[in-house]
């Protein structure tokens, strides 16, 4: 099993929908969790940051926390064409060397 | 600028050559990693520079992968003879010191194609 699953997709939505994207993890040590969105030919690009259980909202993005069950979430509303791209999950705690999940492509079509 | 820069963006290069890949973290970004990132994968650490400490190597695939870092300042991570599965994106991240709390900032990557 590996440290952080996340489902790679891709998830295919219409504009205007709200997206789910998630991440499982194992490892207890994680304490603090990161969502990247990478675009075609581009590094990925920090989107939300977190190191506690529950919600954290900016803008149209909600990171949700659930260390019971070791379950990070990443709701986008109203999504938009421009919001395709890879959505990466990350995790740190006992490293200096996050943990990355695979990612998970998000198409939104007009 | 003030992000992440790698150069040169784009490689392309015969198996067998040695190739020099390049990354100039933020200012005062103590903290340096690289990783390879294959089509359709995830990012795969290779290598990790904390300062003046000694390196954290535990990712680098085999011994035709090294990388320096003098202080804090530019990285170069080099790849002798290359092979054919070495193509993929190199890319290099930054962080702030000051422990395990603190995200990492990407560049946008090298793209290594070996022929």
């Amino acid at each position: 099993q590996k440290e952080v699953e996340q489902d790679p997709g891709p998830l295919s939505v219409p504009e205007g929908a709200i997206v789910s994207l998630n991440c499982t993890y194992s490892n207890s040590a994680f304490q603090y969790f990161m969502w990247y969105r990478q675009y075609s030919r581009k590094g990925p690009e920090l989107l939300m940051y977190t190191y506690s259980s529950g919600n954290k909202e900016d803008g149209r993005f909600t990171a949700q926390v659930d260390k019971s069950s070791k379950y990070i979430s990443l709701f986008i509303r109203d999504s938009q064409p421009s919001d395709s791209a890879t959505y990466l999950c990350a995790m740190s705690g006992g490293s200096y060397i996050p943990t990355f999940g695979r990612g998970t492509s998000l198409i939104v079509h007009p | 600028g003030a992000g992440v820069s790698q150069s040169p963006s784009n490689k392309v290069t015969e198996k067998g050559k040695d190739v020099e890949l390049r990354c100039d973290p933020i200012s005062g970004h103590t903290a340096l990693y690289w990783y390879r990132q294959r089509l359709g994968q995830g990012l795969e650490f290779l290598i990790y520079f904390q300062g003046n400490s000694a390196p954290d190597k535990s990712g680098l695939p085999s011994d035709r992968f090294s990388a320096e870092r003098t202080g804090e300042s530019v990285s170069t991570l080099t790849i002798q003879r290359t092979q054919q599965e070495d193509s993929a994106v190199y890319l290099c991240a930054s962080r702030v010191s000051g422990g395990q709390d603190q995200p990492q900032h990407f560049g946008d990557g090298t793209r290594l194609s070996i022929l």
